[in-house]
């Protein structure tokens, strides 16, 4: 059963800590992407790699990080540094870097406490 | 310049009407269209998409509209379903670039 899987899907966390969320994906896809909604503000893409051990920042990487070390993963780190990290975070995945097609995981909910 | 504009932030319409999204953007180096569907709590999933050769392109109860010259493209969903009730994202990609550019979204309520 193909598809793009992230986990958890709620996420909780405590003021200067760092969570990571996980995107995995079995599509064969060489290119990831993370993605962070907000109410009324659309998609914003955080950061995204087109091939293993690679990654560009996206239009709002600042207190994020990321990592690429498989083809099928694609983790993103939500640091101290990102003071209002509450969103809905989306991983999304195309077949390669000439395919615009993306597809979306089901999204993992950070909340602050 | 790398904005995507959509209109509007939320839309209801009746149980088979017509429902239409609109989009418009000023780079002319967009060449691939996409529209997505989210339901709440889910990730978007590609509805349709179109590129600027062609005006128009229609899949099932839904058609791109697209006029190269104003910049503008849209999405009509004819006889709406309540199934259809979600949020609506526009996106635009230019060849090479890489990542898509999204719209704000819209909300669309049908209404039995």
């Amino acid at each position: 059963d193909g598809g793009i899987t992230q986990s958890p899907k709620y996420l909780f966390r405590k003021e200067g800590q760092n969570v990571t969320l996980s995107c995995e994906q079995n599509l064969n896809h060489d290119a990831m992407y993370w993605y962070r909604q907000d109410p009324g503000q659309g998609l914003r893409l955080i950061y995204y790699s087109q091939i293993v051990n690679d990654f560009q920042k996206g239009d709002i990487a600042e207190g994020y990080s990321v990592s690429r070390e498989k083809k099928e993963s694609f983790p993103l780190t939500v640091t101290s540094a990102q003071k209002n990290p509450t969103a809905f975070y989306l991983c999304a995945s195309s077949m390669s870097r000439a395919d615009e097609t993306q597809y979306f995981g089901p999204g993992t909910r950070l909340l602050v406490l | 310049q790398q904005q995507v504009k959509q209109s509007p932030q939320s839309l209801i319409v009746q149980k088979g009407g017509i429902s239409i999204i609109n989009c418009a953007y000023e780079n002319t180096a967009f060449d691939y269209f996409p529209w997505y569907q989210q339901f709440p709590g889910k990730g978007p999933a590609l509805l349709i998409a179109i590129r600027p050769d062609v005006s128009e392109k229609k899949e099932g109860r839904f058609t791109i509209s697209f006029n190269k010259s104003a910049k503008q493209f849209s999405l009509h969903i004819m006889d709406s379903q309540p199934g259809d009730s979600a949020t609506y994202f526009c996106a635009a990609s230019a060849q090479g670039a890489q990542k898509l550019v999204f719209g704000q979204g819209t909300r669309l309520t049908i209404n039995p």
